[in-house]
């Protein structure tokens, strides 16, 4: 069975640092690796996707993630925070062909002036 | 423009009736999707569809029911048997091999 563990539940920056919001994933099998955006009181938004190929994807905002298979890990970066980044990220797996995804618990970047 | 509608986006049910929540897509995909969101819990699969008239059960399907009788429409029932059924409700959709895209939800309450 998959498992996706997001170690930080909530993350504080200043606006203009950078941040690593961490993911890591447990899986038998090859898999396809997903960040989403939830902003207040709304669904999720796809920022990227890891389907094959580079393993550094890059995303929508500014934001990146690198797949590491002997880590099993698919961390998300951003070089320069913005105050509208402030949002819950899910980071989720899948395994390849089939469409159930499993979700990590979030974590919520807050960032002030 | 193509995308998913969920309906109500706030909803109230009083102990030991059904309510039912909208989930509506414009997009052609097969297959549907209902999540339940809870604070510091991540989202849960409740049931899922590929194809019309056919639905599975998701890990947390106790106290829920769906159907699938048309491709754009996947109707959530929230019955009196959920004994917790207080959360946000997420729909998505997806086609083969392509992330799931997500409606704006709603959020039942229990008066």
């Amino acid at each position: 069975a998959q498992s996706v563990t997001q170690l930080d539940s909530q993350v504080p920056v200043f606006e203009e640092a950078p941040v690593e919001l961490r993911c890591n994933y447990s899986s038998s099998v090859s898999v396809y690796l997903f960040w989403y955006v939830q902003y207040p009181n709304q669904g999720l938004q796809l920022l990227l996707k890891y389907l094959s190929g580079s393993t550094l994807v890059k995303g929508i905002n500014g934001f990146e993630a690198e797949f590491n298979k002997s880590q099993t890990s698919f961390h998300l970066r951003k070089p320069s925070v913005h105050i509208s980044d402030t949002a819950e990220y899910f980071c989720a797996v899948t395994e390849r062909g089939f469409q159930k995804l499993v979700f990590g618990t979030g974590t919520r970047l807050l960032v002030s002036p | 423009d193509g995308g998913i509608t969920q309906s109500p986006k706030y909803l109230f049910r009083k102990e030991g009736q059904n309510v039912t929540l909208s989930c509506e897509q414009n997009l052609n995909h097969d297959a549907m999707y209902w999540y339940r969101q809870d604070p510091g819990q991540g989202l849960r699969l409740i049931y899922y569809s590929q194809i019309v008239n056919d639905f599975q059960k998701g890990d947390i399907a106790e106290g829920y029911s769906v159907s699938r009788e048309k491709k754009e429409s996947f109707p959530l029932t929230v019955t009196s048997a959920q004994k917790n059924p207080t959360a946000f409700y997420l729909c998505a959709s997806s086609i083969s091999n392509q992330p799931q895209h997500f409606g704006d939800g709603t959020r039942l309450s229990i008066l």
